[in-house]
């Protein structure tokens, strides 16, 4: 059962545009999200969170939203760069119990110049 | 700051070998210590994770064992490699307070040949 989802395995996007991953999600008991960046044979990088308290946070060129309603989260990124070409893993944890994180699949984003 | 390393960073072992990864935090005390697996076109699985020395909880049947043998370190291992355990290993360490985002290692890519 794949409690978090990332439908989109890839994304193209031009340099100076706008990336946008998507990632769902089907545990309500899910309050913590996160993003991280993977360059191929390297560990993943952290990015980004977002507790559930909120439904936006910012940090320079990438903002995280979360939808509670709908179970959605996205990652935009603005402007998209070339370095930024990587895949991208959505990641959830509940605060209640061991908070241990469940990774979606990841989507590979393509910037091109 | 906080450190993570493991290895070796890349391996080649034939089926039925024995399996030796080890990690490292550096930088912290009593972290919360994972092993992940990146299967090739999947994302990130856990495998084990660790609240202390010598307590291990494992999260999916398989030929793999986890060991803390101290605060810091972190093994993973196997009496009898199979083709199946062919992947991508990453360690990684968390605070295990708060919102419990975890910092990976740079990973140890496996082929059992």
């Amino acid at each position: 059962d794949q409690q978090v989802k990332q439908n989109s395995p890839s994304l193209s996007v031009q340099e100076g545009r706008i990336s946008i991953l998507n990632c769902d999600y089907t545990n309500s008991m899910f309050d913590y999200f996160l993003w991280y960046k993977k360059y191929p044979a390297e560990g993943p990088t952290f990015l980004i969170s977002i507790s559930s308290i909120k439904d936006k946070n910012e940090d320079g060129r990438f903002t995280v939203f979360l939808n509670k309603s709908a179970k959605h989260l996205s990652l935009h990124i603005v402007p998209s760069q070339p370095g930024d070409s990587a895949v991208y893993f959505c990641a959830a944890s509940a605060s209640t119990g061991f908070q241990k994180l469940v990774f979606g699949t990841g989507t590979r984003l393509l910037v091109s110049p | 700051s906080q450190t993570i390393h493991q290895w070796p960073a890349t391996l080649v072992q034939p089926v039925g070998s024995p399996l030796s990864l080890e990690c490292t935090v550096e930088g912290t005390s009593n972290p919360n210590l994972y092993w992940y697996r990146q299967a090739a076109g999947r994302g990130l699985q856990l495998l084990f994770y660790s609240v202390g020395i010598g307590q291990i909880s494992s999260e999916v049947p398989q030929n793999l064992s986890a060991s803390r043998p101290q605060d810091r370190q972190f093994i993973l291992s196997s009496k009898k490699l199979l083709l199946s355990d062919s992947g991508f290993y990453l360690c990684a360490w968390s605070t295990g307070v708060g919102g419990n985002t975890i910092y990976f290692g740079e990973g140890s890519w496996l082929t059992v040949v």
